[in-house]
């Protein structure tokens, strides 16, 4: 069974730029959820992706979005990047959106400068 | 009210002392609570998760101890080892969707040999 793999693990990019985070969900699973760790904080829902479409979003701007496709791989798109966007970008896969626990990648560490 | 608080912020136990972390909910609304342990460098992983129609959940050294009442949930960690020395997340999800997860700020576990 292959767990959760998200790229990059490390990425710096400047104020003001775009990036794309990729998460490779664990076999079996249909639903991806996005969350932002900032340091020493618990992870902040971001979004989630069943089917393909967005399920449900959390406080989050529009800069943020995201993509899911028929393998059930996503994407998280931040776009105007701010210093404040320095965080663990974290991604979770699970079978369904209910009854189902969340299993989470390592993340990718973004710093913004 | 979408808010899960959780301390001590940090704990320090004796190798075999027991480690108690505590969290509390304001939304009543809320039907599953899980605790994540997450090490340096890595992604949350699933502990252990308790639905709120049972007051106790024990899987191994680790319990879950649940006071609907109250709007608290518990996590015990019997028999600690200084391999439990991790940071531990309680969390808390809405009806119908367990991957849309609340986190409490977390709390740093030291378990001294």
């Amino acid at each position: 069974e292959t767990g959760v793999t998200q790229s990059p693990t490390h990425l710096i990019k400047t104020r003001g730029q775009q990036v794309t985070l990729r998460c490779s969900s664990q076999s079996g699973h249909n639903t991806v959820s996005w969350y932002q760790q900032a340091l020493g904080q618990g992870p902040q829902f971001i979004f989630q992706y069943y089917r393909e479409e967005e399920n449900g979003r959390g406080n989050f701007p529009p800069r943020f979005s995201g993509l899911q496709f028929p393998n059930y791989s996503s994407e998280l798109n931040v776009n105007a990047l701010e210093l404040d966007d320095s965080a663990l970008y974290l991604c979770a896969s699970s079978q369904g959106v209910n009854n189902s626990p969340l299993h989470f990648g390592n993340g990718t560490r973004l710093t913004v400068t | 009210q979408q808010q899960v608080k959780q301390s001590p912020q940090s704990l320090i136990v004796q190798k075999g002392g027991i480690s108690i972390i505590n969290c509390a909910y304001e939304n009543t609304a809320f039907d599953y609570f899980p605790w994540y342990q997450q090490f340096p460098g890595k992604g949350p992983a699933l502990l252990i998760a308790i639905r709120p129609d049972v007051s106790e959940k024990k899987e191994g050294r680790f319990t879950i101890s649940f006071n609907k009442s109250a709007k608290q949930f518990s996590l015990h960690i019997m028999d600690s080892q200084p391999g439990d020395s991790a940071t531990y997340f309680c969390a808390a999800s809405p009806p119908s969707n367990t991957g849309k997860l609340i986190f409490g700020q977390g709390t740093t576990l030291q378990v001294k040999p």
